[in-house]
């Protein structure tokens, strides 16, 4: 089973910032098969990112991802009051499927 | 519009059975896996597996096989979890998602809560 690890755990910033976070592989993830999502309080969680650096439909294009192998990065070029969220990845690439422990960001 | 409407949520004791719904709508439903995942109170989420209604073919993480089972009705285009004997341990709000390019379209949740 493939182990993701994100970090930081807990991320405080300004509206205005850059916001990076990052999410290790214990293992290679195949064909890039990594994705991140947002949830809110009391929401389901949303796509934004698809192997490892295409944006779901609808997704702003502040938000970008990159990576390979077992190094992924989600950023946030500018953040908006609305950002402030959890933020998990997804490896979907080998069976069982795996998200990592999750990433808060709150506003600074 | 690709949609999923799960069931309502549901207050269950110790040991009894719970089946719990994903109705799919504005999609090829027998073709594309369904996924279901798992947040406790308060925690991250926990992929619990999938199933491709299309032959019912599932797989389950390691955490969970055994303890729930999925199925599906292609005619009414549905997807299910299912427990025979519930714990209290298994209160959680649990997603189901559909398999396209990662979970690209998710339910909006169905809460069990399991209590004497």
């Amino acid at each position: 089973e493939i182990v993701l690890t994100q970090s930081p755990g807990t991320l405080s910033l300004s509206p205005g910032e850059r916001a990076t976070l990052s999410c290790r592989a214990s293992q290679s993830v195949s064909s890039r098969y990594l994705a991140w999502y947002q949830q809110k309080p009391g929401q389901a969680p949303r796509l934004l990112i698809y192997g490892a650096s295409s944006r779901a439909t609808g997704i702003p294009d502040r938000f970008s991802g990159s990576g390979s192998g077992t190094d992924f990065t989600l950023t946030i070029s500018r953040l908006e009051p609305e950002d402030f969220a959890v933020y998990y990845c997804q490896q979907y690439g080998s069976s069982p499927q795996t998200f990592g422990q999750g990433t808060k960001l709150e506003i600074k | 519009e690709v949609q999923l409407v799960q069931s309502g949520a549901e207050m269950k004791k110790p040991g009894e059975s719970l089946k719990i719904s994903c109705k799919a709508s504005g999609y090829n439903f027998a073709n594309s896996w369904i996924g279901w995942v798992r947040q406790m109170p308060g925690k991250g989420l926990e992929w619990m597996g999938i199933i491709y209604p299309a032959d019912s073919d599932t797989r389950y993480s390691p955490s969970f096989q055994g303890q729930v089972a999925f199925s599906a009705d292609k005619s009414i285009t549905t997807a299910y979890l299912q427990w025979s004997s519930l714990k209290a341990s298994d209160t959680a709000m649990y997603y189901c998602a559909r398999m396209y390019s990662a979970f690209h379209i998710w339910g909006q949740g169905t809460m069990v809560t399991v209590s004497s």
